[in-house]
């Protein structure tokens, strides 16, 4: 059964630094992986997709990187801002439509 | 414009009185999602349609059930709320070919008393 895991669980960031979150898990047989925002009581909002076969993509200030021997993605954020306070969570797609999330990083970008 | 959309964004109801969730989509998507989320945990898939064939996780409990009459629409039924599904209900949709993004609507935020 696919495991997904987030580490930090929380971060706290003076604006303007460049930052990396975690994500780990069980089964390398993946199809896909996404990286998903989520605002205090909102849905989720698509950041990356990064597809099986590559190794990152980048949006903007965002940059997700996927290393699938290892089962770890990392999320790089650079030059944060206060408006990039949020709840972060990746996705493990695997086949079959099986989506798997990891339970979050929450982080505070502080002015 | 709202791509999904889910009615309504906050639900009350009591101990055992069943509800219902709805969930439409302007995106023709073949994949429908429900989605239990509870306070600063993961999301937790509940079950899929990909078009009308129906896909239920094997930890899902008996007292949740949906129904996709078309396309566009996806319902959740909660037959006897207990205190523990208070939670919020996400409803997502995906193309169901590669690559595969999936697209979620607002939530609805569920308050079983």
């Amino acid at each position: 059964k696919q495991e997904v895991t987030q580490i930090p669980a929380a971060l706290s960031v003076p604006e303007g630094e460049n930052l990396v979150l975690n994500c780990s898990f069980t089964d390398s047989a993946i199809y896909n992986l996404q990286w998903f925002r989520q605002d205090p009581g909102k849905g989720l909002t698509s950041l990356l997709l990064i597809q099986s076969s590559q190794r990152e993509q980048t949006s903007g200030r965002l940059n997700a990187s996927l290393d699938k021997s290892s089962g770890r993605s990392t999320l790089y954020i650079a030059a944060s801002q206060p408006g990039d306070s949020a709840t972060y969570l990746c996705a493990v797609i695997g086949y079959g439509q099986n989506f798997v999330f990891g339970p979050g990083t929450r982080l505070s970008v502080l002015p | 414009d709202a791509m999904v959309i889910q009615n309504p964004r906050y639900q009350v109801t009591q101990f055992g009185k069943p509800v219902t969730l709805s969930c439409s989509q302007t995106l023709n998507h073949n994949v429908m999602y429900w989605y239990q989320q509870k306070s600063s945990q993961a999301p937790k898939l509940l079950f899929h349609y990909y078009d009308k064939d129906f896909n239920n996780e094997a930890d899902t409990p008996d007292n949740f059930q949906s129904r996709r009459p078309n396309t566009s629409f996806c319902f959740l039924d909660i037959r006897s709320p207990g205190l523990g599904d208070a939670a919020m209900y996400l409803c997502a949709t995906s193309r169901g070919g590669a690559p595969d993004t999936q697209y979620f609507g607002p939530g609805t935020r569920l308050t079983v008393l």
